[in-house]
């Protein structure tokens, strides 16, 4: 079973268009990221909810919202994509107590053109 | 501003050499983290260590937050150790500040 899971894991979409990512984590941790990483593989932290309530929020554009349901799910909207945006984007998490160690799901690839 | 620097930024090495991976930090620090992206982009925990030194099998780190730096030793290197190692470093705002990372290439 995949512990951090989303999707999809490839995106093409045109200039304007908006978009959302999903994120599913099963290990029960409380807290939840979205992190992007660009072209030269620099990343940064966009977002981090802890038991659904926005903790950190990076100066990310207000085209990106990010939405959590429940602690478990993390979703990421994307309004009036840009080619800018074209990165990969991860989701993560990790438990407070547990030295926050972080766990990474494999990555949406978003292109857009 | 805060820091994380890691060198050298690219490693090409024979298969079974040993490497070391160096991460240094501006500040001090609560958290820190190896991760290693395998060419497929997947991004692993290989530790947690804000301190002290932990083994796992090859892989060995070492952190000595006094002097702000950590290290990564990788032994007797395999062709699927190549790929991009980054450290990441929480200042006390509890969200992780990645470096720049080490592209590990290993020749068979």
């Amino acid at each position: 079973d995949t512990a951090v899971s989303q999707t999809p894991k490839y995106l093409v979409t045109q200039m304007g268009n908006d978009k959302s990512i999903k994120c599913e984590q099963n290990l029960g941790h409380d807290t939840m990221y979205w992190y992007k990483q660009d072209s030269k593989k620099f990343l940064k932290i966009m977002f981090s909810y802890n038991n659904k309530e926005l903790i950190i929020n990076e100066t990310v554009p207000n085209r990106f919202s990010p939405k959590s349901p429940d602690k478990a799910h993390l979703n990421l909207h994307i309004n009036s994509l840009e080619l800018g945006d074209s990165a990969v984007y991860f989701c993560a998490s990790s438990q407070r107590e547990n030295g926050n160690t972080i766990y990474f799901g494999e990555g949406s690839w978003l292109t857009v053109v | 501003g805060i820091q994380v620097e890691q060198s050298p930024p690219d490693l090409i090495l024979q298969e079974g050499a040993n490497s070391t991976l160096r991460c240094n930090f501006s500040d001090s620090v609560n958290n820190l983290q190896w991760f290693h992206q395998n060419p497929w982009g997947q991004l692993i925990n290989l530790f947690y260590i804000p301190s002290g030194t932990k083994q796992n099998g090859r892989l060995s780190a070492t952190t000595v937050a006094t002097e702000r730096y950590s290290l990564l030793y990788i032994s007797s290197s395999q062709t699927t150790d190549s790929g991009v190692y980054f450290c990441a470093v929480d200042f006390g705002n509890e969200k992780l500040t990645f470096g720049t990372g080490t592209r590990l290439t290993i020749i068979p």
